[in-house]
């Protein structure tokens, strides 16, 4: 299995561009979530999605939009970038929500210039 | 709400010594709590999760934490800490009232000492 997975690692953007960071997993899992990270303020929650054509918003959601069309895919779209959006992006997935352990993707580091 | 306070930002330690890593939550209802991982440019990596069972819980690597309700805390330890714990930990929460979705901590990062 190769778990989750996160593409690109790196990108640079410009402010106004928009682009897809894509996120996969071979597990089964029905729930997956995106998380942004920042210097000193943990991991705040994006979207998440309990099963294929569910989504939600979570914490910091503005700025952003998923959708969820299979069960492993869950892409997220930055619609115009700005520098706030500048951070580390993870994906991860997991059984269910709640109680269930998170596997996450490596991440994918996000510069808008 | 929940929410979670991780007491310490950066914590130093010499090899062979143990670890203490704070953690205060806050949480309307029984909370689900975890202890994440994160070596440098990787994703997170679960350590120990608690869910209503043994308050006592042991994790991989020699890690441990003590779930207090009384204390709203679930401090992590190490007896003795190795070279390759330096990373940085998440405490985490999760309850019914916010539809269990995960609130993370700012983060304690770990630095060993030869």
């Amino acid at each position: 299995n190769a778990g989750v997975t996160q593409t690109p690692k790196f990108q640079v953007l410009k402010t106004g561009q928009s682009m897809t960071l894509q996120c996969a997993q071979d597990m089964n899992h029905e729930y997956m979530s995106w998380y942004r990270q920042d210097p000193g303020m943990g991991l705040r929650l994006i979207h998440y999605s309990v099963g294929a054509g569910i989504t939600d918003q979570g914490e910091v959601p503005n700025g952003y939009n998923v959708s969820r069309s299979t069960t492993e895919d869950f892409p997220l779209r930055l619609l115009s970038a700005a520098p706030s959006q500048t951070s580390v992006y993870f994906c991860a997935s997991s059984y269910q929500g709640g109680v269930y352990e998170q596997y996450f993707g490596p991440g994918t580091r996000l510069t808008v210039t | 709400a929940q929410s979670v306070t991780q007491l310490d930002s950066h914590v130093s330690v010499s090899e062979g010594t143990p670890v203490l890593l704070r953690c205060n939550y806050s949480s309307s209802y029984s909370p689900s709590l975890f202890w994440y991982v994160q070596h440098p440019n990787k994703g997170l990596q679960l350590l120990l999760k608690y869910t209503s069972a043994a308050t006592l819980v042991k994790g991989i690597n020699g890690f441990e934490a003590e779930f207090k309700k009384s204390e709203t805390s679930f401090h992590l330890t190490k007896p003795s800490a190795h070279m390759s714990d330096a990373a940085e930990y998440f405490c985490v929460v999760s309850d019914r009232a916010n539809d269990y979705k995960l609130s993370f901590g700012a983060g304690t990062t770990v630095t060993v000492r030869a």
